[in-house]
């Protein structure tokens, strides 16, 4: 099946330094992937649409400038956190999907904690 | 936006016994999909329904949707500890074009032994 592999699974980092996070479609290319931030005993909130070679789509209240979204190829998406704050400390999923007719693949995730 | 209310939100059974979990749309579902979390983790893919009256089963898991495609239920049957784990609906809510999901907030499913 499907696999996407997400990395690192977990992160600390000081407040104004930059983050990034991969998501990687292992066996399958993705045009599109979806990132998507999870709070503790909430459910997943979508951020945006990683378009392959092009600019991704955030979704409403999601800041662009600080959230940074590069799909540079057919199988890696990337995401940067940028001058990271305590409040964006939170868990960050990227899924996938392998084809037209296949449900979304999800990675395991991002721990993210900035101190 | 469409939101999708789950219930119930947390749910313990003893191991053995049969669940259902709801998940519930304002609006019609282009397409209503099922997946499991274990908490810090990713997400599984558990059943992907379609059409209004589906239905489908992986071993002890069945997912329905319902005609009017408003309403689908996950029902376990002679639950498990390996079951354990938070359940979350998710539908398409841009017709099949792009596939953006959201979710419904989860049910929290105990199984104690």
């Amino acid at each position: 099946g499907a696999v996407v592999s997400q990395h690192p699974s977990w992160v600390i980092c000081k407040s104004g330094t930059s983050v990034k996070i991969e998501c990687r479609s292992l066996d399958f290319q993705a045009t599109t992937m979806f990132w998507y931030r999870q709070f503790p005993k909430q459910s997943l909130m979508l951020m945006a649409t990683s378009n392959e070679g092009s600019k991704a789509t955030y979704e409403q209240g999601v800041e662009k400038d600080k959230f940074l979204i590069n799909h540079a190829s057919l199988t890696l998406s990337t995401l940067t956190v940028t001058s990271a704050h305590p409040e964006d400390s939170s868990f960050y999923i990227c899924s996938a999907r392998g084809g037209f007719s296949s449900p979304l693949h999800f990675g395991n995730g991002t721990r993210l904690t900035v101190t | 936006s469409q939101e999708l209310e789950q219930s119930p939100q947390s749910l313990i059974v003893q191991e053995g016994k049969n669940l259902t979990i709801n998940c519930t749309s304002s609006k019609t579902l282009y397409g209503l999909y099922w997946y499991k979390q274990k908490y810090g983790e990713g997400l599984i893919f558990l059943m992907m329904l379609q059409k209004g009256g589906e239905e489908k089963s992986h071993e002890k898991i069945t997912a329905k949707l319902d005609e009017k495609k408003q309403q689908s239920s996950l029902h376990i049957t002679a639950s498990q500890p390996s079951h354990a784990g938070i359940y979350l609906c998710g539908a398409d809510r841009s017709g099949g074009s792009n596939y953006k999901l959201t979710f419904g907030k989860g049910t929290l499913l105990t199984v104690n032994p």
